[in-house]
């Protein structure tokens, strides 16, 4: 089966740093995303990561291991814009679709 | 700039009733899929596809039929609605080489 945790709420300061911690445990592995989601909107692409390392997009960064089953999402110098869900998505082989993690709902407080 | 257009934002309907659930993509991507995004269950795969009348059963297909007559629309169908189909339903879409999903803004429907 596919399986894969991520934290279901975080809080952080505006001007922080938070890292967003995503677990996975799959068949095969083809590469994780990233996604942001606002309240009410649609879900918007923010990185991938098929090799191991980290991308850094901005103030978004993605780490990923693959021997470990793991990935997080740095994001600095937070802003009250960056409140949102963040969801972590595995593909496991080929071209499967997309499986989902539950989502991390983020406050960024004053 | 990519689009992907659901046809409702928001439905009410009553148990029983039929309903249709339109969505339209206009980048020429091979690859369109439904999901349904519940509090505390995240996004699920109800059914995609990845041609012109081809489709694949996700992880809950139960209760829902889906149509792609045409490469840039995919239908979600519900045959007859009941109040645990209840949710908002996310199209989206993808090229044929694996890349991201672009999604549309959503469909929230309530079954009365």
């Amino acid at each position: 089966g596919q399986n894969i945790d991520q934290p279901t709420e975080m809080t952080a300061t505006e001007g922080a740093i938070v890292q967003i911690n995503c677990t996975y445990q799959t068949s095969g592995f083809n590469g994780l995303f990233w996604y942001q989601q606002h309240a009410g909107e649609a879900p918007t692409f923010l990185s991938y990561n098929v090799l191991d390392g980290l991308e850094e997009k901005g103030r978004f960064s993605s780490f990923l291991s693959r021997s470990k089953g793991y990935s997080y999402l740095l994001l600095k110098e937070l802003q009250m814009k960056d409140s949102a869900s963040y969801l972590c998505a595995v593909r496991d082989r080929g071209n499967t679709p997309l499986v989902f993690g539950k989502g991390t709902r983020l406050s960024v407080i004053a | 700039d990519v689009k992907v257009t659901q046809s409702s934002r928001y439905l009410v309907k009553r148990t029983g009733e039929k309903v249709f659930l339109e969505c339209v993509q206009d980048m020429d991507h091979e690859n369109m899929f439904w999901y349904r995004q519940d509090p505390g269950l995240g996004l699920r795969l109800i059914y995609f596809s990845y041609d012109v009348k081809m489709k694949e059963k996700g992880d809950i297909p139960e209760g829902y039929s889906v149509s792609r007559e045409k490469k840039e629309r995919f239908s979600l169908i519900l045959e007859s609605a009941s109040t645990n189909q209840t949710s908002m339903y996310l199209c989206a879409s993808q090229t044929g080489s694996a890349g991201e999903l672009f999604f549309g803004e959503g469909s929230r429907l309530t079954v009365l």
